[in-house]
């Protein structure tokens, strides 16, 4: 079966600006969460979202948003983008939510805001 | 909050050589204990998953790891490492409650041919 796709893989953007990335989870799986993978600050969870509606949300500011469709796809969004954003944004699917089902990763976006 | 610990941010070994790496983690309740591993230009992959049973956990690769409570860890090992294990190794936890990961900071790992 497919694995978890995310668009684009690459983005440059300039500061102010701002970017949606998007996340096709694993057929079936109704889970998706979002991390922002840094150098300084490692993997960091953004927010999870499961039948469409945001379940958790990770310490970030307000210009970091989402939203998920009924066929379970993700899109993030950044707004007025610093040069701090800069990072690699990470899509992970699950199955349902909780205990028992894994993560399975997407290859990432890798967005560079200069 | 919980939080995960990798204390080995580093490290080197040789082919054959065995490998240990630590994870702790600092939350009260029942957690489920994930090892991810990340080669060089690769998305992040699953190596082992802990909910519960038998601490001692099997993954792919030859990889165990061993939950032990009562030191809140769950310590990754391979008895013979191998050049193609070079990579980036992640510990993370989640509680039963949610469904958000805390990762480690992560290990770099190489293997001298």
């Amino acid at each position: 079966k497919a694995g978890v796709t995310q668009t684009p893989r690459y983005l440059i953007k300039t500061r102010g600006q701002q970017v949606t990335l998007s996340c096709s989870p694993i057929s079936g799986h109704r889970s998706v969460s979002w991390y922002q993978q840094t150098p300084g600050q490692g993997l960091q969870f953004l927010f999870e979202y499961f039948s469409e509606t945001q379940r958790n949300k990770g310490n970030f500011p307000g210009r970091f948003s989402g939203r998920q469709f009924s066929n379970s796809r993700s899109e993030m969004n950044v707004s007025t983008l610093e040069l701090g954003d800069s990072a690699l944004y990470l899509c992970a699917s699950s199955l349902n939510r909780g205990q028992g089902d894994g993560y399975t990763f997407g290859s990432g976006t890798r967005l560079t805001v200069v | 909050a919980q939080s995960v610990s990798q204390h080995n941010h580093h490290v080197i070994l040789s082919e054959a050589a065995s490998l240990e790496l630590g994870c702790n983690y600092s939350y009260g309740g029942t957690v489920n204990l994930f090892w991810y591993v990340q080669y060089p230009g690769q998305h992040l992959q699953l190596l082992l998953k802990y909910f519960s049973g038998d601490p001692l956990v099997k993954g792919i690769k030859g990889f165990e790891a061993e939950f032990i409570k009562s030191k809140f860890s769950f310590n990754l090992r391979k008895p013979s490492v191998q050049w193609s294990d070079t990579a980036e190794y992640f510990c993370a936890v989640n509680n039963n409650a949610g469904n958000m990961l805390t990762f480690g900071g992560g290990t770099r790992l190489m293997v001298k041919p």
